[in-house]
């Protein structure tokens, strides 16, 4: 699975939008890109994918170069609660797993 | 809610002994997988299982052992309990094998 990189953390005022970005130059032609979240010791939880074409979901949308090489997961409207761990995974079909890296800690201030 | 149930939710046991965590998936969901999750090594994936076969193997060690039953629940036990097993154990499932998991709250394991 290709490798990813993300800022260490980001800081959003609330009722802005988030841009969290991540690098992921080495993905292949056939991997997807997820992101996921995770508040504060809680389970993971998946937020939005996608192969080439841009994305959008209740939650989030997701932006993807042309080249592919990079991503941006966008909260259009940041709420306190959007305060979590933000993690770009790369995961080509069949039987692989999530590899999740450091992720980028986003905090969403008043 | 993610639909993934987990039990228990905290675990507190000695070294040497042996635990046994609980996860139930999804309704439909043939998938489980199980993370691991400690202070200084992330969010690590241990084993997946589809319908009741292993079908993927990630950083386990061999004190630990998982199984999907016919029901499509899943067990993992961990022996030989030592103090840096203390961590957060998640469960996930999915469909298939999907990148979009499901995970569970997780199971908060203290080993003293």
């Amino acid at each position: 699975d290709a490798k990813t990189t993300q800022p260490t953390s980001m800081d959003c005022a609330e009722g802005r939008a988030a841009n969290l970005p991540c690098n992921h130059s080495t993905i292949s032609g056939n991997e997807y890109v997820y992101w996921y979240r995770q508040i504060h010791s809680q389970g993971p939880q998946y937020i939005i994918h996608g192969l080439k074409n841009n994305e959008t979901n209740e939650m989030a949308s997701l932006i993807i170069t042309e080249d592919r090489k990079s991503s941006t997961l966008i909260l259009p409207h940041a709420t306190l609660r959007d305060t979590a761990v933000y993690y770009c995974i790369v995961k080509g079909t069949g039987f692989q797993k999530l590899v999740f890296g450091t992720g980028t800690r986003l905090l969403v201030s008043p | 809610d993610s639909g993934v149930t987990q039990t228990p939710k905290h675990l507190i046991t000695a070294t040497g002994q042996r635990v046994t965590l609980r996860c139930s998936p999804r309704s439909g969901d043939l998938s489980v997988y199980w993370y691991q999750q400690s202070l200084d090594q992330g969010l690590q994936f241990l084993i997946q299982y589809y319908n009741g076969e292993e079908r993927a193997k990630g950083n386990i060690l061999e004190r630990f052992s998982a199984q999907q039953f016919p029901d499509l629940h899943s067990e993992l036990n961990l022996s030989s309990l030592e103090l840096g097993d203390s961590a957060l154990y998640f469960c996930a499932s999915s469909v298939v094998d999907r990148g979009e998991q499901y995970f569970g709250p997780g199971t908060r394991l203290t080993v003293t």
